[in-house]
């Protein structure tokens, strides 16, 4: 079982309809982060939180939104996507901004 | 810029070994690092090695650094069907084990077991 647990695995919607994922770890991390894997290309780093605050983004569009409310927890609020956004959306966690990353399983997301 | 290449697809046979080779571009980078990813999983660590090391083993996996080519392999003894994943090459700049929002990904080599 996996320490960092994403929810939905699979998701599909529209590109006028408004969703979320959800990303939850129980390794008593305090920095979370939002990845984007698309095939062939390199893992993108959209947003790092450390302790809440945001650290980084990546200048990633506003139709993503993260929210972090607690260190256990991370949002990505997905709005009027583009088919282009499909892809796999994985979080990770780590002790520090330093420390090893631990990812969840994905969200793969198919933009209709 | 950083920039990290692999490429995309291996082949190997069950009990041969296997080499992942991986090149990236940044001379500082202090850390490298390899990342496993299994069907329908997220990526593990599977290993790093820091940037004064040539060579680093753990088990079946030993890693070799030539940093004079700026040239990173990864090889598997023994390849077994569990090996079958998409394998990441990744390097960081981070000045201790690696501050993780400065980690650049490669584009993952499948590798594929046959028997």
């Amino acid at each position: 079982e996996t320490g960092v647990t994403q929810t939905p695995r699979h998701l599909v919607m529209g590109m006028t309809n408004k969703k979320s994922l959800k990303c939850e770890q129980h390794l008593g991390h305090n920095a979370m982060y939002w990845y984007k894997q698309s095939a062939k290309k390199p893992l993108e780093l959209m947003f790092v939180y450390n302790f809440k605050e945001q650290t980084e983004n990546n200048s990633v569009p506003s139709r993503f939104s993260p929210e972090c409310p607690n260190s256990s927890h991370l949002f990505l609020h997905l709005h009027t996507l583009q088919p282009e956004d499909s892809a796999l959306y994985l979080c990770a966690s780590s002790l520090g901004p330093q420390g090893e990353l631990f990812f969840g399983e994905g969200s793969r997301l198919t933009v209709l | 810029g950083e920039d990290v290449e692999q490429s995309l697809f291996l082949s190997v046979r069950e009990g041969d070994s296997s080499v992942i080779n991986c090149t990236y571009t940044d001379s500082s980078s202090t850390y490298l690092y390899w990342y496993k990813q299994e069907p329908g999983a997220g990526l593990q660590l599977l290993t790093y090695i820091f940037s004064n090391m040539d060579m680093k083993q753990d088990q079946r996996l030993t890693v070799l650094l030539n940093k004079k080519d700026k040239h990173l392999s990864l090889r598997i003894a023994d390849t077994q069907t569990g090996d079958s994943a998409i394998y990441f090459c990744a390097e960081s700049i981070g000045i201790n084990t690696g501050t993780a929002s400065k980690l650049t990904f490669g584009t993952g080599t499948r590798l594929q077991v046959t028997l």
